[in-house]
């Protein structure tokens, strides 16, 4: 399986803070990596799909970005309703493997 | 638009089976563009993939690792739903499970319309 290592596994930042997510696969995936968000009793969101693609309707503070090994996920400016849990996944290979995630929480 | 709608049984003793059905309208399950996935997430794993099913002029399965050949998704065309099976259920399935489409119509497959999820509690 590959694995994926996202980093940090926690943050505390404030509203309009640049915040940034890193996500390392254990093997070469191009650009299938997806980035999601959870908040706590909600089902997940999808923020941005093939690395940088930007689902439609979701805000353009968030971006993507990488290839094969190593990418990001980019908050420009960080607001109220961002504080959640951020994942990192794989769809290179079965199964698609999450991150263990990053959760963002005020400061 | 695509809706997933899930049910299933939220307390299930352990040995015994979790099962989850979930039903989808606005797609087809037999779509040749879209997977039909199952996640879970618990505090203590974060989100996992557990699995998926797709159609491409046969049926096709995947499962994830960890659930070591406890798991089976089935496919139901006549009524446009799929349903999960978890045998030998432990504390350690305990978690919210969600069914959820995946997009495959263009280069790279990505989880876009999720069930509104179900806690499940495995305990005695």
């Amino acid at each position: 399986d590959i694995q994926m290592t996202q980093s940090p596994s926690s943050l505390s930042a404030s509203v309009g803070d640049r915040v940034t997510i890193s996500c390392r696969a254990s093997q070469r995936i191009g650009t299938h990596l997806n980035w999601y968000q959870h908040e706590a009793g909600k089902a997940p969101k999808l923020l941005i799909y093939g690395a940088s693609t930007l689902q439609s309707g979701v805000s353009s503070r968030f971006s993507g970005s990488g290839s094969e090994t190593d990418f990001t996920l980019t908050i420009s400016s960080l607001e109220a309703e961002d504080f959640a849990t951020f994942y990192c996944q794989q769809s290179f290979s079965a199964p698609h493997t999450f991150g263990r995630g990053t959760k963002v929480d005020i400061k | 638009q695509v809706q997933l709608q899930q049910w299933g049984p939220g307390l299930v003793k352990p040995s015994q089976t979790l099962s989850l059905t979930c039903a989808v309208s606005g797609s087809d399950v037999a779509s040749r563009t879209a997977a039909w996935t199952w996640i879970r997430q618990s505090p203590s794993r974060g989100l996992e993939w557990l699995g998926r099913t797709y159609y491409r002029s046969t049926w096709y399965y995947d499962y994830g690792t960890s659930m070591k050949g406890r798991m089976t998704i089935i496919p139901d065309t006549a009524r446009n739903q799929f349903s999960l099976y978890v045998s030998s259920a432990t504390p350690e399935d305990t978690a919210v499970y969600y069914c959820v489409r995946a997009d495959c119509s263009g280069l790279v497959c990505y989880l876009d319309s999720w069930g509104q999820g179900s806690l499940v509690t495995v305990s005695s």
